[in-house]
């Protein structure tokens, strides 16, 4: 199974500062044949399902601010917040679909300093 | 807009079983693949199973396979998961989760439901 450990398991970040989160996965989750990184990023609110924010490690879904940007290749992958806003508070997921089982990170809960 | 609305959930013993569907609406269910994926109580989240378009491919995590069988009725765009022999860690907030497309490789979860409690006690 490829694990996702995420760091850091917490933050607390000023409004209007950046957010970032890391994530690392066991073995390369980019696919050679069409290089994309297998690799997407979930926003998690208290009481909520979790919110698909990142595909293909990098692709912004419809509808998300601009200010969410997600990075990374191979094993390596970040997810940065420009400038936290209030209703960023959440904890945040990242995911590899290279292969099954499809798993998560632990999760990084996002708080306002 | 694409709906999923679980149901099924709620106090089952231990060794026991239960059902969980999930209705869809504002798509064409048959077109997509879907998933099943869980939240235990402050937990992370763990995939637990997909089941292609057709239903003719299907997968499920290791720790729950054996126990649990998913299907699709797609003439009445529903997705179900079959749970047997439940056991206390069994309990969580069980959603169902639709992929971008029907295709390989796109198995990212672009849509949720609310999800459904699962609470496994004596």
């Amino acid at each position: 199974d490829i694990v996702m450990t995420q760091s850091p398991d917490s933050l607390t970040v000023s409004l209007g500062e950046r957010a970032t989160i890391n994530c690392k996965s066991s073995q390369s989750i980019l696919y050679t044949s069409n290089n994309k990184n297998y690799l997407g990023w979930y926003q998690q609110k208290p009481g909520q399902p979790p919110k698909l924010l990142i595909y293909w490690a990098s692709t912004r879904e419809s509808g998300v601010p601009d200010r969410f940007s997600g990075s990374g290749s191979g094993t390596d992958f970040t997810l940065t917040i420009s400038s936290l806003q209030a209703e960023d508070v959440a904890v945040y997921y990242c995911q590899q679909y290279y292969s099954t089982p499809y798993t998560f990170g632990q999760g990084t809960n996002l708080e306002i300093k | 807009e694409v709906q999923l609305v679980e149901s099924g959930g709620g106090l089952v013993q231990p060794g026991g079983s239960l059902r969980l569907s999930c209705a869809a609406s504002g798509f064409t269910f048959s077109s997509y693949s879907m998933n099943w994926v869980r939240q235990a109580p402050g937990k992370g989240l763990e995939w637990l199973s997909y089941i292609s378009g057709s239903g003719s491919t299907i997968y499920y995590a290791d720790s729950v396979k054996g126990r649990i069988t998913i299907s699709r009725d797609n003439a009445k765009n529903s997705l179900y998961l079959q749970m047997n022999s439940l056991r206390a860690d069994d309990t969580a907030v069980y959603y169902c989760a639709r992929d971008p497309y029907d295709s390989t490789g796109y198995r990212y979860f672009q849509h949720w439901g609310q999800g459904t409690l699962v609470t496994v006690s004596s």
